[in-house]
């Protein structure tokens, strides 16, 4: 089946600092992309809708300043969490698909502020 | 109302039982269904597509009724290797195009 590739898998940061985190479809475009987060015991939550060369699109009370997203190729999407918190602790993950087929996710970072 | 919801469980169950999951969803304009599985720590992964004429895949069988907006999920003849959390998840659309929602999980643990 298709592969996305989620990199880094676990990451910690001082607070204050900022962390990428890539998304990359290894062998499809992935012309959607989505990011979640999910917290210990909760569901996927998401966070934003990506389309290739637009804006990305952000569920209410996911601060877009915070969460940056950047959709640039049809194969790369990148969250970049600017000023961590110890708050902003969790598992996220990004999901890719082509138009309207099957959604495969990457296997996630967890992040750690300390 | 939340858009997507299960019933979080947990469901504990022995080999052999057989264990049904339920869904319900808010938004009508829901295009698509889908169960998601995902194990301990791990991505969700895709276990089966939900239609209106009801699919089976093996000991995995998924209904879909629009009009009341439930999904099920009904699970036979239980292994150890079914215990994990499924996800119910429903793609409608959005601001951005269309977007899959989750369910918060329905967790199965089986035991010999």
């Amino acid at each position: 089946g298709a592969v996305v590739s989620q990199h880094p898998s676990r990451v910690i940061c001082k607070s204050g600092t900022s962390v990428k985190i890539e998304c990359r479809s290894l062998d499809f475009q992935a012309t959607t992309m989505f990011w979640y987060r999910q917290f210990p015991k909760q569901s996927l939550m998401l966070m934003a809708t990506s389309n290739e060369g637009s804006k990305a699109t952000y569920e209410q009370g996911v601060e877009k300043d915070k969460f940056l997203i950047n959709h640039a190729s049809l194969t790369l999407s990148t969250l970049t969490v600017t000023s961590a918190h110890p708050e902003d602790s969790s598992f996220y993950i990004c999901s890719a698909r082509d138009l309207n087929t099957e959604a495969f996710f990457g296997q996630g970072t967890r992040l750690t502020v300390v | 109302r939340k858009e997507v919801e299960q019933d979080p469980g947990p469901f504990n169950v022995p080999e052999g039982a057989t264990v049904a999951f339920n869904c319900t969803y808010s938004n009508s304009a829901s295009q698509s269904f889908f169960w998601y599985r995902q194990d301990c720590r791990k991505e969700p992964k895709l276990l089966m597509s939900v239609y209106s004429s009801g699919n089976e895949d093996g000991r995995f069988t998924a209904q879909l009724n629009r009009a009341s907006q439930y999904i099920s999920l009904l699970i036979r003849d239980s292994k150890l290797s079914d215990s994990a959390t499924y996800l119910c998840v429903v793609n409608l659309l959005n601001q951005a195009g269309t977007a899959l929602i989750f369910g918060k999980g329905t967790t199965l643990s089986v035991s010999s």
